[in-house]
């Protein structure tokens, strides 16, 4: 069955950055896009990006182009999202997505 | 940005009767295909989203035929038959039309 396996959370420093994993399983790993969608606490879903694991093509919410990066490693099937310069308005869960199925997400808190 | 406005914030239901959850959109999301891109989904407390319905009337798998989606190019419906406890949580609708993909502001659904 198709599973999206999430890197647990993380405690980073204003500033810094993080970088999040989501291993896939249970289908063709370069058939389907990826999405990213952030869900800060009590708050709805916001979509971040997106990318295509077999050519590496990705599309952005323009609110956070310059804040997320997409990358995947095909060999492992898995897919990466990273974000730079942490302030607390990043602190959230962080979601990997094929729309059909969720990872479990990943907490990120941003604190001194 | 397609906006998704949700209505009502909150609703209370006796179990086994009946509820319905509106989504409108600020733009159609019918595609030339043919294909309504509205999605319906459910994130229990604590829990990832789950997919319910997929193209504004079809029913994800293992999703009981209890619930519902309905719809024209803008008004959507999530109606839920018979409520039961596990239909506690918060329902938002989302548009995969186009980028950026976008989300209502969430229903919390709550047993009297």
């Amino acid at each position: 069955q198709v599973k999206l396996l999430q890197s647990g959370a993380a405690l980073v420093k204003p500033g810094a950055s993080v970088k999040m994993s989501c291993k896939a399983s249970g289908y063709t790993f370069t058939d389907y896009w990826v999405s990213w969608v952030k869900q800060s606490h009590g708050k709805s879903l916001e979509w971040i990006g997106e990318i295509y694991p077999n050519s590496g093509a990705t599309n952005f919410n323009e609110k956070f182009k310059g804040k997320a990066t997409l990358t995947v490693d095909k060999s492992t099937s898995t897919a990466y999202m990273e974000l730079s310069r942490l302030t607390s308005e990043d602190s959230a869960i962080y979601y990997c997505t094929r729309w059909s199925y969720w990872g479990q997400g990943t907490l990120v808190t941003v604190s001194s | 940005d397609i906006v998704m406005t949700q209505a009502p914030l909150s609703v209370s239901v006796t179990p086994g009767e009946s509820a319905s959850i509106s989504c409108r959109s600020s733009k159609s999301l019918l595609h030339s295909n043919g294909i309504t891109y509205v999605y319906w989904y459910l994130q229990k407390p604590g829990k990832s989203p789950q997919l319910l319905i997929y193209r504004m009337s079809n029913l994800a798998s293992g999703v009981p035929d209890r619930f519902s989606g309905s719809g024209s190019e803008t008004d959507f419906t999530l109606k839920i038959s018979r409520v039961e406890a596990e239909d506690v949580g918060i329902y938002y609708c989302g548009q995969l039309l186009e980028n950026p993909r976008t989300f209502g502001g969430g229903t919390k659904l709550e047993l009297k």
